[in-house]
């Protein structure tokens, strides 16, 4: 049983497109987060949500907690933008992090 | 600078040895996390404290050892490594209110 379900779990795109990729959870959740890493690279965190929407130049994130769902948008997409993107809730019942598979991304010039 | 940081970068011990690898945050976070990341996997979370001295064991944990006497330090140990934990570990930390931030990972190759 997955708590985190991401989509697509790959993902090819032309330099310019609109992106989206989804994330749905199971549990009840405090906060949920979107991370980035590049291959061979870190993690670093993109955002973090409880409710509605943040943007950060080309990314935007929004969630709809009744729905369970979250939604990652990279508009004007860049090559730049190939990573692996990784949903992650924290459980409003506990101090842990559930991890969906990451969605692989690339972007073609 | 602030940050988290994890040593070493990379690590190549045999089976049987004893292994630390280490992690440090400069945020005074409460949280921290192991996690290992394998193809086919993803993170896995092998223990989590969420305090000095408060640990817990997460999805993964057996062959792994943890302690947390400083706030600022989460060393995991293997005690006696074998060739399935061959993987990338991640420490990250967060005080739930705060981005989860990881450190650069440490690639580990047991031989």
């Amino acid at each position: 049983k997955n708590e985190v379900e991401q989509s697509p779990q790959n993902l090819t795109a032309q330099e310019g497109e609109f992106i989206t990729i989804n994330c749905s959870y199971s549990v009840g959740i405090s906060a949920l987060h979107w991370l980035q890493q590049h291959p061979g690279g870190g993690i670093v965190s993109l955002f973090m949500l409880s409710s509605g929407k943040k943007k950060h130049g080309r990314l935007i994130a929004t969630i709809n907690i009744q729905e369970k769902h979250s939604s990652l948008h990279i508009t004007a997409s860049h090559p730049r933008d190939s990573a692996v993107y990784i949903c992650a809730v924290l459980t409003n019942t506990g101090n842990q992090f559930y991890f969906g598979t990451g969605t692989s991304l690339t972007v073609i010039p | 600078d602030a940050g988290i940081t994890q040593s070493p970068r990379y690590k190549i011990t045999e089976t049987g040895r004893q292994v630390t690898l280490m992690c440090h945050q400069t945020w005074s976070h409460s949280y921290m996390f192991w996690y290992r990341q394998d193809l086919g996997h993803g993170l896995r979370l092998i223990y989590y404290s969420a305090a000095a001295d408060i640990t817990d064991k997460g999805e993964v944990p057996d062959g792994y050892v943890v302690s947390r006497s400083k706030t600022e330090n989460f060393p995991l140990t293997l005690e006696s490594a074998t060739r399935s934990q061959t993987s990338v570990y991640f420490c990250a930390s967060t005080d739930r209110s705060s981005p989860l931030h990881f450190g650069n990972g440490t690639r580990l190759t047991v031989t």
